[in-house]
């Protein structure tokens, strides 16, 4: 069973703070680290695929590194805005799966 | 080609009866994979299909759950003989893996099951 743990479950911020979450996982047989924001009523969004030791990937205002040694990836958030508020789900896939695991997600609430 | 499509995006059934989802993916995507996801947790997998071979099934899918990838077109899951544990938000994504698994997921909007 692979863990992929993710904290704070859930996170409310003001409008134009900026904030981060962080994503857990085995640090072992690495392939592939994966970002998703979900918004109620919506369809999962991809954000970022990641898979190098060090990456860092922006998109916008949203940024994410990799650390895959020690086994965890941080999203960050700048000048948080409401259209921001969502559950940003991370995923992990190892190289023996064909799946993604999915952690429990951070859910975001951005009060303007 | 509009993404992923799940239908009913709603279903509220009665304990014991049967219902199926219907899942149709991107077109060009050989994988499809079904995911559950109830209150407060992440996605969970059920299963996955390699075009229409069902290539791995989680030990969440009990025998009262059966996916069917016909063709290797869209997809159903079918949940016979529901119990209330069984509602969640079920979400079916789908991806073109052609190597390794370095590829995002398109997800539909999920089917929402209510079992009462």
């Amino acid at each position: 069973i692979l863990n992929v743990e993710q904290s704070p479950q859930s996170l409310h911020v003001q409008e134009g703070d900026s904030t981060n979450f962080t994503c857990s996982f085995p640090s072992s047989n690495f392939y592939a680290l994966h970002w998703y924001r979900w918004e109620t009523a919506k369809s999962p969004e991809a954000l970022f695929v990641m898979t190098l030791n060090g990456d860092e990937k922006k998109k916008g205002r949203i940024s994410a590194t990799l650390n895959t040694k020690e086994g965890y990836s941080y999203l960050y958030i700048k000048g948080s805005q409401p259209e921001d508020s969502a559950t940003y789900l991370c995923a992990f896939y190892n190289n023996a799966g064909n799946m993604l695991t999915f952690g429990g997600g951070t859910r975001l609430m951005v009060k303007p | 080609d509009t993404g992923v499509s799940q239908n009913p995006r709603h279903k509220i059934t009665k304990r014991g009866q049967n219902v199926t989802f219907r899942c149709d993916p991107i077109s060009e995507h050989n994988r499809l994979y079904w995911y559950r996801q109830t209150l407060g947790q992440g996605p969970e997998f059920l299963t996955y299909f390699q075009n229409e071979a069902q290539l791995e099934k989680s030990r969440l899918l009990s025998d009262r759950f059966s996916a069917e990838r016909p063709k290797g077109s869209f997809s159903t899951l079918e949940i016979q003989r529901t119990e209330q544990g069984d509602s969640a938000m079920y979400l079916c994504a789908s991806s073109l893996v052609l190597g390794g698994g370095a590829v995002g997921y398109t997800f539909g909007s999920g089917t929402r099951l209510t079992v009462v």
